[in-house]
């Protein structure tokens, strides 16, 4: 079955940038997520990129894709001590699986300012 | 626009209790809805998933069970709660299959 890969915790000073990284195995992905859950809360989207493009940019956040690698990494520009969340990376498979994401474990984010 | 509500945000319940955890869609017609639930220190799992009314798929064996009464309602249920079923549970939504999934804001549910 498909499987997809984080990092558990990243540390980053308030101003530098962070790097989220995730794996995943299925080469048949069509689309690739990143989420946000703040403390006690639900899941918000933050953005996504379709399994043909290699980049997307939006406003502080970059997504880079390396479909060769599968690998997949969101960078956060400038972060602040509101980006401390947990961040889960998801991938919704090519197959006739229908519209179920695959999660990742979530990398857990730390701002110290 | 379109907004999903769950509840109750917390809750707490003995072992062997029934259990009934509800989410409705607003703003869209013939979602399609999932349970997700997220264990302590892990990540999510997708529970069960539905493409229309009466319309249920189970993804892994389990102690609970979902409905779909009606097109923007998802209940997921358990006769007899175990310990083991303690977890943050997630619905979700989405327009249709290749679209991104919308989350609500979640249920604690601590099984003592």
């Amino acid at each position: 079955g498909e499987d997809v890969e984080q990092s558990l915790f990243l540390s980053v000073r308030e101003g530098d940038s962070s790097v989220i990284n995730c794996t995943y195995t299925d080469s048949s992905s069509t689309y690739l997520y990143w989420y946000k859950q703040e403390p006690g809360a639900g899941l918000q989207l933050l953005t996504y990129i379709f399994s043909n493009m290699d980049m997307k940019q939006d406003q502080r956040l970059t997504v880079l894709l390396n479909k060769k690698d599968k690998h997949l990494s969101l960078r956060i520009a400038d972060t602040q001590t509101g980006d401390s969340a947990i961040y889960f990376c998801a991938e919704r498979p090519g197959s006739d699986a229908g519209n179920m994401l695959t999660f990742g474990g979530g990398t857990r984010l730390m701002v110290k300012p | 626009s379109q907004t999903i509500h769950q509840w109750p945000a917390t809750l707490v319940q003995p072992v062997g209790s029934p259990l009934s955890l509800e989410c409705t869609v607003e703003g869209t017609s013939n979602p399609n809805l999932y349970w997700y639930r997220q264990a302590a220190g892990r990540g999510l799992q997708l529970l069960f998933y539905s493409v229309g009314i009466g319309q249920i798929s189970s993804e892994v064996p389990q102690n609970l069970s979902a409905s779909r009464p009606q097109d923007r309602q998802f209940i997921l249920s358990s006769k007899k709660l175990l310990l083991s079923d303690s977890g943050f549970y997630l619905c979700a939504w989405s327009r249709d299959m290749n679209t991104e999934a919308f989350f609500g804001q979640g249920t604690r549910l601590t099984v003592v």
